[in-house]
């Protein structure tokens, strides 16, 4: 099937933990993004990746770290796991930053 | 930063009914998109807006991109239990790979047979 996949599909861990979410995508697009979802379903933008170059980092503390590794994948590691960072967090794909973005089914982080 | 509000944030209508809701914006968006969001899933695009005061269908959906740029406008005929979900409005400013998209607050529907 053709879509964009994220692993894992939930996380629960302890705080203080350092954790990872992966992205692919097999749509054949360049450009990558990952959204956080807080409890009240409010959709920001953490970060992009076109062509495995970041062009869009918004305030988002550094312990969030994404790597793109080729253009299908993007993963995003989190250091120092907080309790405000419990979320869903979804990977999203689009050709050229085009407006039609593809979403992942999302991983949703707890964190104790 | 900019935000986009929805109204209503809610919505319970009976099968069959129309629905009607909006999004609004503290600044100029040169594109208004409209996705929709199940249960368990990712959001995903149901019509796209690209010029002030057009009015675009997609099956029983109807949107229009407001005169101001400002604000935008989703219409869904007939609805059906398969609409429940959350619609989210997205808005974005010049177009390119650096433009980010701004999402909405959500409007939450459900729909009663």
């Amino acid at each position: 099937d053709t879509a964009v996949s994220q692993t894992p599909k939930y996380l629960v861990t302890q705080m203080g933990n350092d954790k990872s979410i992966k992205c692919e995508q097999n749509l054949g697009h360049d450009t990558m993004y990952w959204y956080k979802q807080d409890s009240k379903k409010f959709l920001k933008i953490m970060f992009s990746y076109n062509n495995k170059e970041l062009i869009i980092n918004e305030t988002v503390p550094n312990r969030f770290s994404p790597k793109s590794p080729d253009k299908a994948h993007l993963n995003l590691h989190i250091n120092s796991l907080e309790l405000g960072d419990s979320a869903v967090y979804f990977c999203a794909s689009s050709y050229q930053g085009a407006n039609e973005q593809f979403f992942g089914p999302g991983t949703r982080l707890t964190v104790l | 930063g900019q935000q986009l509000n929805q109204s209503p944030q809610s919505m319970f209508i009976q099968e069959g009914e129309d629905v009607s809701m909006n999004c609004t914006s503290s600044s100029i968006f040169n594109t208004w998109l409209w996705y929709k969001q199940d249960p368990g899933e990712g959001p995903v695009l149901l019509i796209a807006l690209y010029k002030a005061g057009e009015l675009t269908s997609n099956g029983r959906l109807t949107a229009q991109f407001g005169i101001t740029r400002k604000d935008s406008f989703l219409n869904i005929s007939a609805s059906i239990p398969s609409d429940v979900g959350i619609y989210f409005c997205a808005g974005r400013g010049a177009a390119g790979t650096a433009s980010k998209l701004t999402f909405g607050t959500g409007t939450r529907l459900q729909v009663t047979l």
